[in-house]
């Protein structure tokens, strides 16, 4: 069964940066684009890019150019998201999700970022 | 950016009522919208695409209509477990646009 597992729970100081990860298995890694979404505490939900595994190539949402950066690691069958320059508006919960078309069909648990000093 | 106007924001119903929840987008998104529920403390699920698909496993008192600028969830028969956070996503053009979600409770 297709499933995304994510890594846990970062606390993260403002200036710095964080790199999440999110693991697949289940599917073919290269054959569906992982993307990636943020949540904040107020529910909203907000689509920060994708990446192709297969090719590497990457679409963001202009809103997070230069914060979110996605990478992946074909040999492990997982997607990366760091986030740079971290200030407290970047707390939320991220979330991996497998892209079919730009619906996305698996979700990973979640990983909460919180940005405080 | 296309935005995703759902209403309403809360809604309280009886176990076995019929529901209705609205998304209406800023420009015609040509039946590219997908469904979702979020259950508390869980992630979000995929409940419809393009639309009006069910995705597999979702019961079959869900559905989704609409086309254009409006589509609209309906559920039949409100079971306990339906109770959630549902969000309607265009997925017609970058960015990938959420509603604000509509939260669910029984009444």
């Amino acid at each position: 069964q297709v499933q995304l597992q994510q890594s846990g729970a970062e606390l993260a100081k403002p200036g710095s940066s964080v790199k999440i990860s999110c693991k697949a298995s289940g599917y073919t890694f290269t054959s569906y684009a992982m993307h990636w979404i943020k949540q904040t505490t107020g529910q909203a939900l907000e689509w920060t890019g994708y990446i192709a595994p297969g090719s590497g190539g990457t679409k963001y949402n202009e809103k997070f150019k230069g914060k979110a950066t996605l990478t992946v690691d074909k040999s492990s069958s997982t997607a990366y998201m760091q986030l740079s320059s971290l200030t407290p508006v970047d707390t939320a919960v991220y979330y991996c999700a497998r892209g079919r078309g730009h619906y996305f069909d698996y979700w990973g648990q979640g990983v909460m970022v919180t940005v405080s000093s | 950016d296309i935005q995703m106007t759902q209403s309403p924001a809360s809604l309280s119903a009886s176990l076995g009522e019929t529901v209705t929840i609205e998304c209406l987008a800023s420009e015609d998104i040509y039946s590219n919208l997908a469904w979702y529920q979020q259950k508390p403390g869980k992630s979000p699920q995929l409940l419809i695409y393009y639309a009006n698909s069910l995705n597999d496993g979702v019961p079959s008192r869900f559905s989704g209509s609409g086309s254009g600028t409006q589509y609209s969830l309906k559920i039949n028969s409100l079971q306990s477990e339906d109770v959630s956070i549902y969000f309607c996503q265009q997925n017609y053009d970058s960015p990938y646009t959420f509603g604000a979600g509509t939260k669910l409770e029984l009444k």
